[in-house]
Order: structure tokens, then sequence, then C-alpha cells
């Protein structure tokens, strides 16, 4: 039982290049999430999906789509990368909101 | 959107309890108050919810007074692996989107 996983772990980018981060849980949970995290700051929403079928926008999704997949899978994807994106993002997957189980991160630099 | 304060930061020794109080003032009827541990590279870890009194796993205590606009997370004879954020979030039984704050960061020394 792995959890949440993601790939890749690291993953640097020039301005302008795409890239799709994946995430998979295999705990059958309904709702997943996108979280970027910035140096010192809290985490911060970038999209969800309630449930298989339903993208919503979180906090902070300019920049950022996402496609989720089956029930196990939602990917994000950075179309044009910008500095600014350089942050570490985290999915999240759960079955209760306040109950999320978090993946191991993505560490991205954009230079 | 939900709205917490907590320190931002705490120091302690190995052996010592610690508790972390959070102020939740707009905390509604059917919200759960949850705490989250996060060590450094890692994705945040579940640790605790609890909705009124007194809650107790393995890992923590969670106090909650009457009217719930704060709770305090208690780490009972922290060690140096204890060093960590911790965020005090809430939030309902149904779908919402939950708001991280800056968190709390623990510093257990020698």
């Amino acid at each position: 039982n792995a959890g949440v996983t993601q790939t890749p772990k690291f993953q640097v980018l020039k301005t302008g290049q795409s890239m799709t981060l994946q995430c998979a849980q295999d705990m059958n949970h309904n709702s997943m999430y996108w979280y970027r995290q910035d140096p010192g700051m809290g985490l911060r929403l970038i999209y969800y999906s309630a449930s298989e079928g339903t993208t919503d926008k979180g906090e902070v999704p300019n920049g950022y789509n996402v496609s989720r997949l089956n029930k196990r899978e939602f990917s994000l994807r950075l179309e044009s990368a910008a500095p600014s994106q350089t942050s570490v993002y985290f999915c999240a997957s759960s079955e209760i909101a306040r109950e999320q189980y978090f993946g191991p991160g993505t560490r991205l630099t954009v230079t | 959107l939900a709205k917490t304060t907590q320190p931002i930061s705490m120091d302690s020794y190995e052996g010592q309890e610690v508790n972390i109080t959070c102020s939740h003032n707009n905390i509604a009827t059917n919200d759960y108050i949850t705490w989250y541990q996060q060590f450094p590279s890692q994705g945040p870890r579940f640790i605790i919810q609890g909705y009124k009194t007194k809650v107790t796993n393995e890992v923590a205590s969670l106090f909650i007074p009457a009217d719930r606009k704060s709770s305090t997370l208690s780490l009972p004879r922290v060690s140096l692996s204890d060093t960590a954020v911790y965020y005090c979030l809430f939030g309902g039984t149904g779908f919402q989107k939950l708001v991280f704050g800056t968190g709390t960061r623990l510093l257990v020394s020698p």
C-alpha cells in the first residue's frame, strides 16, 4: 500500500517549457488536491478534485491546469513555466477533507 | 476562508511536554479541529482531530475548551524527532478546501 505517489521527485525547467506532474493514490479516496509550498510558507491550494470527473480552482490556480484522469490519478500541468512557479508541489488525497494524505512532493526549479 | 492563529515558533528540550495553542475565533458549529505535522522535505501528515473536550492518540493529545475558539495540541515528552512544523486547521464534515497557515515551527534540542 504505497499511499500517495508523485513523479518526478525533482525537475529543473527553463522559462517557457511545459511539464506535467503526476500523482496517484491507492486508498480509493474520492478527493484529490494539488498544493504548492514556497520556502518558509504554508501550503497553498492550486486545484482540487472533489470527486472523479470534477475539478475546481483553489487559491492560486493561475498558470496551471489539472486533469483527473480516473479515481486514482490527478495530474498538474504547467503550460509555460515561469520562475515564480519555482516551488515544492504536493499532491494529497482524502475521503474526508480535513484528513488528507500527502505525497512526498516534487521539487521544481524554473530558471 | 477559515483562519487560525498560532505562534510562529517554539523551542523545547528533549523529554519536556510541549503545548501549542491555536485560536480559531470564527469556527462554525459543524467544524472539526485538525492538526498536521510536517517534517523537512516531506508532505504534511495528519496527526489528530477533535470536536470538543479532549482527544488522545498515540502521537498527541488535543484539548478543546467549551467555546471551541481555541485548541491546544499537547506533545508529551518530546524527542529530537518531533522537530517539525505543526499546522492547526478547522473544517466541517462535507468537502471543503482546507487552509494551511504558516504553522508553528517546533525545535527540540538535546
